[in-house]
């Protein structure tokens, strides 16, 4: 199947836990976003690399950092989590053309709860 | 700043049209975007508008006018698997990163 797809789909963890979540796209896609949507379903979005360079980096604590092996893999690590790190985490993928990015493929989640 | 408001919930019946409104104020737009989410998925790719007009495709379609910061999805023939929250997006124009801005979303429940 082609598709976004993201490791767990679900993490339960204590606060002050370090943990990592993976995300791959075989889309062909050049660039990749992690969003976080919280409880209010508001979907907001986190970073971006296009072509394993880091194109956005919104205002997030820096115990968030990413890592883009290749341009098919961006995985989020997450240091000394706290309770306001719950959400559901989405990773996404898009193709850029003549300098456009396109519609966004998003993966199935990753629901995060921090005792 | 950037902002983008939808309403939060609607109701609708089966077989009815149901039309959900966003607006946006965005300090720059390079296009508009329509996401569906059903409870605990992913949102998916519906629609994309970046001129002014109606975009068709089959039962929904998409309404831009950027001189009002207005858009609409307007969905016919309404289902019970349309039941769904529905973002909109804009495709933020002020730096070449593709950037969404979402809205907070709109749930819309169709009753039979």
């Amino acid at each position: 199947d082609t598709a976004v797809s993201q490791t767990p789909k679900y993490l339960v963890t204590q606060m002050g836990n370090d943990k990592s979540i993976k995300c791959e796209q075989n889309l062909g896609h050049d660039t990749m976003y992690w969003y976080k949507q919280d409880s209010k379903k508001f979907l907001k979005i986190m970073f971006s690399y296009n072509n394993k360079e880091l194109i956005i980096n919104e205002t997030v604590p820096n115990r968030f950092s990413p890592k883009s092996p290749d341009k098919a893999h961006l995985n989020l690590h997450i240091n000394s989590l706290e309770l306001g790190d719950s959400a559901v985490y989405f990773c996404a993928s898009s193709h850029t053309s003549g300098g456009a990015y396109n519609e966004q493929f998003f993966g199935p989640g990753t629901r995060l709860t921090v005792l | 700043g950037q902002n983008i408001d939808q309403p939060t919930e609607m109701t609708a019946t089966e077989g009815a049209i149901v039309q959900i409104n966003c607006t946006y104020q965005t300090s720059g737009f390079n296009g508009l975007f329509w996401y569906q989410q059903h409870a605990g998925e992913a949102p998916t790719f519906l629609s994309y508008n970046v001129l002014d007009g109606l975009e068709e495709k089959g039962r929904f379609s998409s309404f831009l006018s950027r001189s009002k910061g207005y858009s609409y999805l307007l969905l016919k023939e309404l289902q019970m698997k349309d039941s769904a929250s529905y973002l909109c997006a804009v495709r933020d124009g002020s730096s070449n990163t593709g950037k969404l801005i979402f809205g907070q979303g709109t749930t819309l429940q169709v009753k039979p």
